[in-house]
């Protein structure tokens, strides 16, 4: 499994748009990347997933480079309600890579009013 | 929306005791886990059953640890023998299978050892 580095914490205010990276210099050529996000004492929660450019959703956009080496989450216009953990993973699930879905320490993000 | 249910949502017990943990994954879903997350902590891997079996485990799951699916639609998770160190958020997650990713995660058991 492909080891991924996020910042440990970041702050931001209510309407801006917040930017995510995580490194994955390892990727292999079947991962994907999967963004989970977390509020204290609930369950993980799916938020989206991409294997390459561009994908978006209503809540959120996942930026990969052509080298996939990285990955930007981008929320749009944060609120309060979006303080939370955000966790980056990498796997394949057609070769076991999901077999075990590891998360990292991800980052807390705090959103000021 | 279907949803991975846990019970119980709290739970405390005596050192030493056993605890199962229930879970009921969406229906139709191939994939199983079982996570922990000790408070301030990470989320944490156990355990992952996929066909009636375990596909793969992390160091913490121990022989003190056991899960089954007794009877198609529940996931349980027994720990045999509390520590004070189980003390812990345990999340179910279940996921369809094949290429897709997504894993739905319960709201979490809060065990309680004492």
């Amino acid at each position: 499994l492909a080891k991924t580095t996020q910042p440990i914490s970041m702050d931001s205010y209510e309407g801006q748009e917040v930017n995510i990276t995580c490194s994955h210099n390892n990727i292999a050529t079947n991962d994907y990347i999967t963004w989970y996000q977390q509020f204290p004492s609930q369950g993980p929660r799916f938020i989206i997933q991409g294997y390459k450019t561009k994908v978006t959703n209503e809540v959120a956009s996942l930026f990969i480079p052509a080298d996939r080496k990285s990955s930007t989450l981008s929320l749009p216009r944060v609120s309060l309600s979006d303080t939370a953990v955000y966790y980056c993973l990498v796997g394949s699930p057609l070769t076991g890579g999901y077999n075990k879905l590891i998360f990292g320490a991800g980052t807390r993000l705090a959103v000021h009013p | 929306e279907p949803e991975v249910t846990q019970t119980p949502s709290h739970q405390v017990t005596q050192m030493g005791q056993e605890v199962i943990l229930r879970c009921v994954p969406i229906s139709n879903h191939l994939y199983f886990y079982w996570y922990r997350q000790i408070l301030g902590q990470k989320v944490e891997f156990l355990v992952s059953f996929y066909n009636n079996e375990i596909s793969e485990k992390s160091e913490i799951f121990d022989d003190q640890f056991s899960v089954e699916r007794p009877d198609g639609s529940n996931f349980t998770l027994k720990i045999r023998s509390t520590k004070l160190e189980d003390s812990a958020m345990y999340f179910c997650a279940s996921r369809p299978g094949g290429g897709d990713t997504e894993a739905f995660f319960g709201q979490g058991t809060r065990l309680t050892v004492v």
